[in-house]
């Protein structure tokens, strides 16, 4: 059973710091999958990665394999990044079932 | 961009009834899951449903829970005989069938158990 842990739980910045969000795993996995959470509850995939690292825009995905931890990283941090950003692990086989860390809430002030 | 799409946005139902949340996948999408979200809590695994039939399924989908693909479009997670505790937001996704691939999930439906 693969147990997925991210720190911190919550985190406040001012905006346009840097910001970052760690993720470990306990088990062998195919993909780590980065998520956003909307304050109504939606979820929007934002990376899944298997090695190395990942850009879009301002968010930047790693992930060490050997050391089973991935993290997220934002630039410039802005007010709307402000949601629930989660870690999920993804099973050794194609399809199967996602493991969801606790979610980092991130508040970020203007 | 296709979405999934999940109604009703809201349910609310008297303890010991049966509801039905439906879900439409992105169409070209073979493999879909229902995921659970109590109230504070991490999102859950329940199910996930390929060629027909389930692939995977954890230990909170026992016999109250079922799912179903009725038709092309539509896949329906039937919980029977509800309780205060299946409260929660629940989500849909689907991936396609290549491996490996993003899981897109619908906006999810909040059940209430009253």
């Amino acid at each position: 059973k693969n147990e997925v842990e991210q720190s911190p739980q919550n985190l406040t910045a001012q905006e346009g710091e840097f910001i970052t969000i760690n993720c470990s795993y306990s088990v062998g996995i195919s993909a780590l999958h980065w998520l956003q959470q909307h304050p109504g509850g939606g979820i929007v995939s934002l990376f899944m990665l298997s090695s190395g690292k990942k850009k879009h825009g301002r968010l930047i995905a790693t992930i060490n394999i050997q050391e089973k931890h991935s993290s997220l990283h934002i630039t410039a941090s802005h007010p709307r990044d402000s949601a629930v950003y989660i870690c999920a692990a993804g099973g050794e086989t194609s399809g199967s079932r996602l493991t969801f860390g606790e979610g980092t809430q991130l508040t970020v002030n203007p | 961009e296709p979405e999934v799409t999940q109604t009703p946005s809201h349910q609310v139902t008297q303890m010991g009834q049966e509801v039905i949340l439906r879900c439409v996948p992105i169409s070209n999408h073979l493999y879909f899951y229902w995921y659970r979200q109590i109230l504070g809590q991490k999102v859950e695994f329940l199910v996930s449903f390929y060629n027909n039939e389930i692939s995977e399924k954890s230990e909170i989908f026992d016999d109250q829970f079922s799912v179903e693909r009725p038709d092309g479009s539509n896949f329906t997670l039937k919980i029977r005989s509800t309780k205060l505790e299946d409260s929660a937001m629940y989500f849909c996704a689907s991936s396609p069938d290549r491996g490996y691939q993003p899981q897109h999930f619908g906006d999810g439906t909040r059940l209430s158990i009253l």
